[in-house]
Protein backbone atom coordinates (compact mmCIF):
# COMPACT_ATOMS: atom_id res chain seq x y z
CA UNK A 1 0.00 0.00 0.00
CA UNK A 2 1.46 3.51 -0.87
CA UNK A 3 2.20 5.91 1.89
CA UNK A 4 3.67 9.18 3.15
CA UNK A 5 7.07 8.84 3.80
CA UNK A 6 9.09 11.38 5.66
CA UNK A 7 12.69 12.20 6.35
CA UNK A 8 15.18 12.15 8.74
CA UNK A 9 13.30 10.47 11.54
CA UNK A 10 14.91 12.37 14.27
CA UNK A 11 16.34 15.91 13.64
CA UNK A 12 18.57 17.86 16.15
CA UNK A 13 19.42 21.44 15.35
CA UNK A 14 20.61 24.21 17.18
CA UNK A 15 18.54 27.24 18.15
CA UNK A 16 18.81 30.22 15.39
CA UNK A 17 19.18 27.66 12.75
CA UNK A 18 17.61 26.79 9.99
CA UNK A 19 16.07 23.34 9.26
CA UNK A 20 13.74 21.61 6.40
CA UNK A 21 11.77 18.99 6.98
CA UNK A 22 11.09 16.88 4.32
CA UNK A 23 8.21 14.39 2.62
CA UNK A 24 7.24 12.20 -0.44
CA UNK A 25 3.39 12.58 0.00
CA UNK A 26 1.18 9.49 -1.99
CA UNK A 27 2.24 9.78 -5.65
CA UNK A 28 -1.74 10.46 -7.02
CA UNK A 29 -2.50 13.07 -4.01
CA UNK A 30 -2.82 16.71 -4.66
CA UNK A 31 -3.79 17.59 -0.96
CA UNK A 32 -1.05 17.99 1.32
CA UNK A 33 -0.57 19.19 4.82
CA UNK A 34 1.84 19.26 7.99
CA UNK A 35 0.85 19.34 11.87
CA UNK A 36 2.86 19.23 15.00
CA UNK A 37 2.49 17.55 17.95
CA UNK A 38 4.59 18.62 20.97
CA UNK A 39 5.31 15.90 23.54
CA UNK A 40 2.63 15.01 25.61
CA UNK A 41 -0.07 17.29 23.74
CA UNK A 42 -2.76 17.31 20.68
CA UNK A 43 -1.59 17.15 17.26
CA UNK A 44 -1.97 20.61 15.69
CA UNK A 45 -3.04 21.59 12.47
CA UNK A 46 0.30 23.86 10.78
CA UNK A 47 -0.67 24.54 7.27
CA UNK A 48 -2.61 22.93 3.68
CA UNK A 49 -1.10 23.24 0.74
CA UNK A 50 -2.81 22.98 -2.92
CA UNK A 51 -2.25 23.81 -6.63
CA UNK A 52 0.67 25.26 -5.27
CA UNK A 53 -0.03 27.69 -3.31
CA UNK A 54 -1.02 27.52 0.60
CA UNK A 55 -4.80 26.97 0.90
CA UNK A 56 -5.09 27.62 4.70
CA UNK A 57 -2.82 28.21 7.37
CA UNK A 58 -2.94 28.32 11.89
CA UNK A 59 -1.27 31.36 13.78
CA UNK A 60 1.46 29.15 14.63
CA UNK A 61 2.41 29.25 11.14
CA UNK A 62 4.35 32.41 11.57
CA UNK A 63 6.80 34.17 9.19
CA UNK A 64 9.35 31.84 10.27
CA UNK A 65 7.22 28.51 8.69
CA UNK A 66 7.38 28.30 5.07
CA UNK A 67 6.62 24.91 2.89
CA UNK A 68 7.30 24.44 -0.74
CA UNK A 69 6.56 21.94 -3.41
CA UNK A 70 9.90 22.19 -5.43
CA UNK A 71 9.85 19.45 -7.76
CA UNK A 72 6.96 16.63 -8.62
CA UNK A 73 7.23 14.39 -5.30
CA UNK A 74 8.54 16.42 -2.65
CA UNK A 75 6.71 18.64 -0.68
CA UNK A 76 9.07 20.52 2.78
CA UNK A 77 8.66 22.24 5.86
CA UNK A 78 11.48 25.17 6.41
CA UNK A 79 11.76 26.63 9.83
CA UNK A 80 14.30 30.00 9.15
CA UNK A 81 15.15 30.58 12.48
CA UNK A 82 14.16 27.64 15.22
CA UNK A 83 13.62 28.43 18.72
CA UNK A 84 13.37 25.81 21.47
CA UNK A 85 9.77 25.92 21.46
CA UNK A 86 9.50 24.73 17.89
CA UNK A 87 10.97 20.82 19.47
CA UNK A 88 7.83 18.78 18.13
CA UNK A 89 7.05 15.83 16.18
CA UNK A 90 6.14 16.96 12.99
CA UNK A 91 4.06 14.62 10.64
CA UNK A 92 3.20 15.66 6.92
CA UNK A 93 0.13 14.21 5.62
CA UNK A 94 -1.74 14.18 1.99
CA UNK A 95 -5.10 13.32 0.26
CA UNK A 96 -6.53 12.64 -2.78
CA UNK A 97 -9.23 15.48 -2.51
CA UNK A 98 -9.85 18.27 0.18
CA UNK A 99 -13.37 17.24 0.91
CA UNK A 100 -14.31 16.25 4.48
CA UNK A 101 -15.05 12.78 4.03
CA UNK A 102 -12.06 11.36 2.49
CA UNK A 103 -9.22 10.66 5.04
CA UNK A 104 -5.70 11.74 5.35
CA UNK A 105 -3.04 10.01 5.35
CA UNK A 106 -0.03 10.55 7.64
CA UNK A 107 4.07 9.74 7.52
CA UNK A 108 5.75 8.55 10.88
CA UNK A 109 6.75 11.78 11.50
CA UNK A 110 10.24 13.77 12.04
CA UNK A 111 10.91 14.42 15.39
CA UNK A 112 12.52 18.02 15.48
CA UNK A 113 14.61 18.61 18.98
CA UNK A 114 15.92 22.24 19.07
CA UNK A 115 18.76 22.54 21.82
CA UNK B 1 -14.90 27.11 16.84
CA UNK B 2 -14.56 23.32 16.02
CA UNK B 3 -13.30 20.74 18.76
CA UNK B 4 -12.70 17.67 19.98
CA UNK B 5 -12.88 16.66 23.73
CA UNK B 6 -11.61 12.87 24.64
CA UNK B 7 -11.69 11.08 27.73
CA UNK B 8 -8.36 11.61 29.72
CA UNK B 9 -6.05 8.34 29.88
CA UNK B 10 -4.30 6.74 30.35
CA UNK B 11 -7.15 3.77 30.16
CA UNK B 12 -5.19 0.40 31.43
CA UNK B 13 -7.18 -2.89 30.53
CA UNK B 14 -6.90 -6.51 30.96
CA UNK B 15 -6.70 -8.29 27.59
CA UNK B 16 -10.07 -9.26 26.42
CA UNK B 17 -11.79 -6.50 28.24
CA UNK B 18 -14.84 -4.26 26.75
CA UNK B 19 -13.01 -1.03 25.79
CA UNK B 20 -14.44 2.30 25.59
CA UNK B 21 -12.94 5.72 24.78
CA UNK B 22 -15.41 8.56 24.94
CA UNK B 23 -15.20 11.38 22.24
CA UNK B 24 -17.54 14.15 22.04
CA UNK B 25 -17.26 17.32 19.16
CA UNK B 26 -18.23 21.01 19.01
CA UNK B 27 -18.57 22.10 15.21
CA UNK B 28 -20.66 24.16 12.59
CA UNK B 29 -21.97 22.04 10.01
CA UNK B 30 -22.02 18.31 9.69
CA UNK B 31 -18.52 17.72 10.00
CA UNK B 32 -16.83 14.08 9.30
CA UNK B 33 -15.65 12.04 12.43
CA UNK B 34 -12.19 9.85 12.83
CA UNK B 35 -10.40 7.90 14.30
CA UNK B 36 -6.25 7.51 13.92
CA UNK B 37 -4.18 5.17 16.21
CA UNK B 38 -0.55 6.09 17.08
CA UNK B 39 1.10 2.64 17.93
CA UNK B 40 5.21 3.59 19.96
CA UNK B 41 7.82 5.44 17.41
CA UNK B 42 4.88 5.28 14.80
CA UNK B 43 3.08 8.21 12.97
CA UNK B 44 -1.02 8.48 12.60
CA UNK B 45 -2.98 5.66 11.14
CA UNK B 46 -6.25 5.80 10.05
CA UNK B 47 -8.46 3.25 12.33
CA UNK B 48 -12.08 4.23 10.50
CA UNK B 49 -14.36 6.90 9.94
CA UNK B 50 -18.12 8.24 10.08
CA UNK B 51 -19.21 10.67 7.02
CA UNK B 52 -22.60 11.43 8.50
CA UNK B 53 -25.12 11.01 11.31
CA UNK B 54 -25.82 7.39 12.09
CA UNK B 55 -23.12 6.14 10.25
CA UNK B 56 -20.82 3.58 12.20
CA UNK B 57 -17.31 2.51 10.98
CA UNK B 58 -15.45 -0.21 11.77
CA UNK B 59 -11.85 -1.98 11.27
CA UNK B 60 -10.26 -4.44 13.10
CA UNK B 61 -12.68 -5.27 16.03
CA UNK B 62 -13.04 -1.52 17.01
CA UNK B 63 -16.61 0.93 15.99
CA UNK B 64 -17.57 3.77 16.48
CA UNK B 65 -21.10 5.49 15.78
CA UNK B 66 -21.85 9.10 14.58
CA UNK B 67 -24.13 10.14 17.09
CA UNK B 68 -25.39 14.06 16.10
CA UNK B 69 -27.55 14.35 18.82
CA UNK B 70 -25.18 14.08 21.29
CA UNK B 71 -22.63 15.11 19.69
CA UNK B 72 -20.57 12.23 20.14
CA UNK B 73 -18.19 9.21 18.33
CA UNK B 74 -17.38 6.80 21.22
CA UNK B 75 -14.55 4.21 20.09
CA UNK B 76 -15.85 0.64 21.43
CA UNK B 77 -14.40 -2.80 20.75
CA UNK B 78 -15.35 -6.07 22.44
CA UNK B 79 -11.96 -8.11 23.72
CA UNK B 80 -8.81 -5.57 23.59
CA UNK B 81 -5.54 -7.59 22.63
CA UNK B 82 -2.12 -6.42 24.25
CA UNK B 83 -1.04 -5.30 20.62
CA UNK B 84 -3.93 -2.52 20.83
CA UNK B 85 -1.78 -0.67 23.73
CA UNK B 86 -1.51 2.86 21.76
CA UNK B 87 -2.80 6.13 21.69
CA UNK B 88 -5.91 6.58 20.00
CA UNK B 89 -7.05 10.32 18.57
CA UNK B 90 -10.36 11.07 17.73
CA UNK B 91 -10.52 13.85 14.99
CA UNK B 92 -13.06 15.99 12.85
CA UNK B 93 -12.78 17.81 9.44
CA UNK B 94 -15.33 20.13 8.60
CA UNK B 95 -16.71 20.05 5.54
CA UNK B 96 -16.09 23.84 3.90
CA UNK B 97 -13.18 25.33 3.36
CA UNK B 98 -10.03 23.54 3.11
CA UNK B 99 -11.24 20.75 5.96
CA UNK B 100 -8.00 20.44 8.18
CA UNK B 101 -8.20 17.86 10.81
CA UNK B 102 -9.08 18.95 14.12
CA UNK B 103 -7.48 16.37 17.05
CA UNK B 104 -8.41 15.19 20.46
CA UNK B 105 -5.80 15.26 22.60
CA UNK B 106 -5.68 11.72 22.77
CA UNK B 107 -6.44 8.72 25.18
CA UNK B 108 -3.58 6.14 25.82
CA UNK B 109 -4.65 2.29 26.25
CA UNK B 110 -2.56 0.07 27.87
CA UNK B 111 -3.67 -3.39 27.80
CA UNK B 112 -1.97 -5.99 29.82
CA UNK B 113 -1.84 -9.27 29.39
Amino acid sequence: EPEVTQTPSHQVTQMGQEVILRCVPISNHLYFYWYRQILGQKVEFLVSFYNNEISEKSEIFDDQFSVERPDGSNFTLKIRSTKLEDSAMYFCASGTTGTSNQPQHFGDGTRLSIL
Amino acid sequence: GNSVTQMEGPVTLSEEAFLTINCTYTATGYPSLFWYVQYPGEGLQLLLKATKADDKGSNKGFEATYRKETTSFHLEKGSVQVSDSAVYFCALRRNTGFQKLVFGTGTRLLVSP
